[in-house]
């Protein structure tokens, strides 16, 4: 069993819907969790990160951390074609540890 | 924000050549550098961690002499495939991390390098 786990989509929605996005892991010593959006042949970008349990918002992007479920999950919301990526959780033990990532998932935003 | 270059972006070399891939952190210093491998439509795979001045630390199954890493300073990191071989095309990509958190300064990855050998 991986300790990440992320449904590798491809999620197909129209133009100015939700988004929703989610992993789960089995280690609980894991306290920093971030939400990467790679595009094709290019590194991942940053887009939300979350310390402990707790909501964070941030423009269109919503991250949700239940560290009692193990869950986290990363909403989009009013999504963009521009918003077709594939998005990757990852988390950490420490600040400056090795992240693990989840195996991402593929997402596509239909006009 | 944090930047971290990563060159070159595409290299394309012979059977048994040795190839050098850099990563740089332009505006913070990168106390720790990570190297990851990705397969097509797959995730990163952690290769191995790097501390300036310190031996890399490999993951499991990576052959640390044919994946030779140098972190001689704190803004420069470098990754060597040496005598290179078709199964080892794949695209590289590394992260720096300032050591200070989950922030903008925390992790933040290169763009990438992507490997065909011939």
């Amino acid at each position: 069993q991986k300790e990440v786990e992320q449904d590798p989509g491809p999620l197909s929605v129209p133009e100015g819907a939700i988004v929703s996005l989610n992993c789960t892991y089995s280690n609980s010593a894991f306290q920093y969790f971030m939400w990467y959006r790679q595009y094709s042949r290019k590194g991942p970008e940053l887009l939300m990160y979350t310390y402990s349990s707790g909501n964070k918002e941030d423009g269109r992007f919503t991250a949700q951390v239940d560290k009692s479920s193990k869950y986290i999950s990363l909403f989009i919301r009013d999504s963009q074609p521009s918003d077709s990526a594939t998005y990757l959780c990852a988390m950490s033990k420490a600040a400056g540890n090795k992240l693990t990532f989840g195996g991402g998932t593929r997402v596509l935003v239909k006009p | 924000g944090a930047v971290v270059s990563q060159h070159p972006s595409r290299v394309i070399c012979k059977s048994g050549t040795s190839v050098k891939i850099e990563c740089r952190s332009l505006d913070f210093q990168a106390t720790t550098m990570f190297w990851y491998r990705q397969f097509p439509k797959q995730s990163l795979m952690l290769m191995a961690t790097s501390n300036e001045g310190s031996k890399a630390t490999y993951e499991q199954g990576v052959e640390k002499d044919k994946f030779l890493i140098n972190h001689a300073s704190l803004t420069l990191s470098t990754l060597t495939v040496t005598s290179a071989h078709p199964e080892d095309s794949s695209f590289y990509i590394c992260s720096a991390s300032s050591g200070q958190g989950a922030g903008n300064y925390g992790y933040t990855f290169g763009s990438g390098t992507r490997l065909t050998v011939v």
